[in-house]
């Protein structure tokens, strides 16, 4: 089991507008910033959000984060077929001085 | 450019070792922490192992500690997981990502293409 909580699968339509849910403790999400990482079929992931709700450089503004309390929120809108993926959430865990992950969510655009 | 390329990858017997480079570039690479993260098949992401930019502090997850040992040389700009008494469950790819940290803030904000390890007679 992952330290951090994501459903496994969530899916929506093209150009609908899609959340994806991070559940953790006081010792990871509730006191250290979250990201999320964007792990298209066969490639490595990417970092999508950083800080609860900042974007790298290229990253479009059809994503967003928010954190609120030991739980977070990674939202898409506008969703497109290219945008179909496994999304991660991962922070520091400061009691198990580790980093930790969600066990991921699977998007996909029907 | 960043990038980060790993090696060494294979298949090895239970019980056996392995050790994985992942080579950087396009970046000051000693003044980066730098981890591994790895992936079995099917799988999310797992958390392995952390250095920091001077070598001043290692963590590893509970599952790999005893037997990984991370390390690196800032004078060839590469990062090293030597992994011994490999088990079945440590088969994944294994991805070197550069982090980045301060106050409570975490991430790894490039992660190289990957190194399939394979434990299996």
């Amino acid at each position: 089991q992952s330290v951090l909580t994501q459903p496994p699968s969530v899916s929506a339509a093209p150009g609908q507008k899609v959340t994806f849910s991070c559940s953790g403790s006081s010792s990871n999400i509730g006191n250290n910033y979250v990201s999320w990482y964007q792990q298209l079929p066969g490639t490595a992931p990417k970092l999508l959000i950083y800080e609860n709700n900042k974007r790298p450089s290229g990253i479009p503004d059809r994503f967003s984060g928010s954190r609120s309390g030991t739980s977070a929120t990674l939202g898409i809108t506008g969703l497109q077929t290219g945008d179909e993926a496994d999304y991660y959430c991962g922070t520091w865990d400061s009691s198990l001085s580790a980093g930790v992950f969600g066990g991921g969510t699977k998007l996909t655009v029907l | 450019e960043v990038q980060l390329v790993e090696s060494g990858g294979g298949l090895v017997q239970p019980g056996g070792s392995l050790r994985l480079s992942c080579a950087a570039s396009g970046f000051t690479f000693s003044s980066y922490s730098m981890n591994w993260v790895r992936q079995a098949p099917g799988k999310g992401l797992e958390w392995v192992s952390y250095i920091t930019s001077s070598t001043g502090t290692i963590y590893y997850a509970d599952s790999v500690k005893g037997r990984f040992t991370i390390s690196r040389d800032n004078a060839k700009n590469s990062l090293y997981l030597q992994m011994a008494s490999l088990r079945d469950e440590d088969t994944a790819v294994y991805y070197c990502a550069r982090e980045t940290r301060y106050s409570d803030t975490w991430y790894l904000d490039y992660w190289g293409q990957g190194t399939l390890v394979t434990v299996s007679s």
